[in-house]
């Protein structure tokens, strides 16, 4: 079975402090790793991927995650957070055919 | 390009009661996907559709839960008769076509109450 923990439930931040959100999987095979993010009010919508090649992957808004396979890991980072960041964050995990997501991060960044 | 869209946006019904869910996905997207987002809860797939056919179930609750997509373009989800647990926001999601690499598009979900 495969399944992706989120450890953080929500974090606090300033305006322009740095971001990193865990994310941690576990599946035997091949993977492909996402993060979605959901804004106030708005769909779901993907961050970024990972398929293969470079394991550090940038995103739409300055995002970027890192996937390390020795560590089961895909952690997501920005430099430096907007108010305009907040939103929950999803981390999922496709497959085969499924995609699986973790239980979500909930960023608020202060003004 | 339009997006997914799905309606109603928001219902309440009492335990027992029949609710059922729409979803039209991009066009030209043979999959369409069903999950179920508990409050505080990534969204679990429930069902996964190839044009009209049932590419994965497995995580249906069959006894009370029903898909269709009769056409391979709309589809409906139903509960019947729906539980105090099936509180939750529904979502849709419709991709080109089932390899990894096609991203998922996901509508604005509905929101189910059941009292």
């Amino acid at each position: 079975a495969q399944s992706v923990s989120q450890h953080n439930h929500h974090v606090i931040l300033s305006e322009a402090a740095s971001l990193e959100l865990g994310c941690n999987y576990s599946y035997g095979g091949t993977v492909n790793l996402f993060w979605y993010v959901q804004y106030p009010g708005q769909h779901l919508q993907l961050l970024l991927k990972y398929f293969s090649g470079d394991p550090l992957v940038k995103g739409i808004k300055g995002f970027e995650a890192e996937f390390i396979k020795s560590k089961f890991s895909f952690n997501l980072r920005k430099p430096s957070v907007q108010w305009s960041d907040t939103a929950e964050y999803f981390c999922a995990l496709r497959s085969a055919r499924q995609l699986t997501f973790g239980s979500g991060t909930q960023l608020t960044v202060l003004p | 390009e339009a997006g997914v869209a799905q309606s109603p946006r928001y219902k309440i019904i009492e335990k027992r009661q029949s609710v059922a869910f729409w979803c039209n996905p991009i066009s030209g997207h043979a999959t369409l996907y069903w999950y179920q987002q508990i409050l505080g809860q990534g969204p679990k797939l429930l069902i996964q559709f190839q044009n009209n056919g049932v590419v994965d179930d497995s995580q249906l609750p069959k006894d009370r839960f029903s898909a269709e997509r009769l056409k391979g373009v709309d589809s409906t989800l139903k509960i019947q008769p729906a539980k105090l647990e099936d509180s939750a926001v529904y979502l849709c999601a419709s991709s080109r076509g089932l390899a990894g690499d096609n991203e998922q598009f996901f509508g604005p979900g509905t929101r189910l109450t059941v009292l």
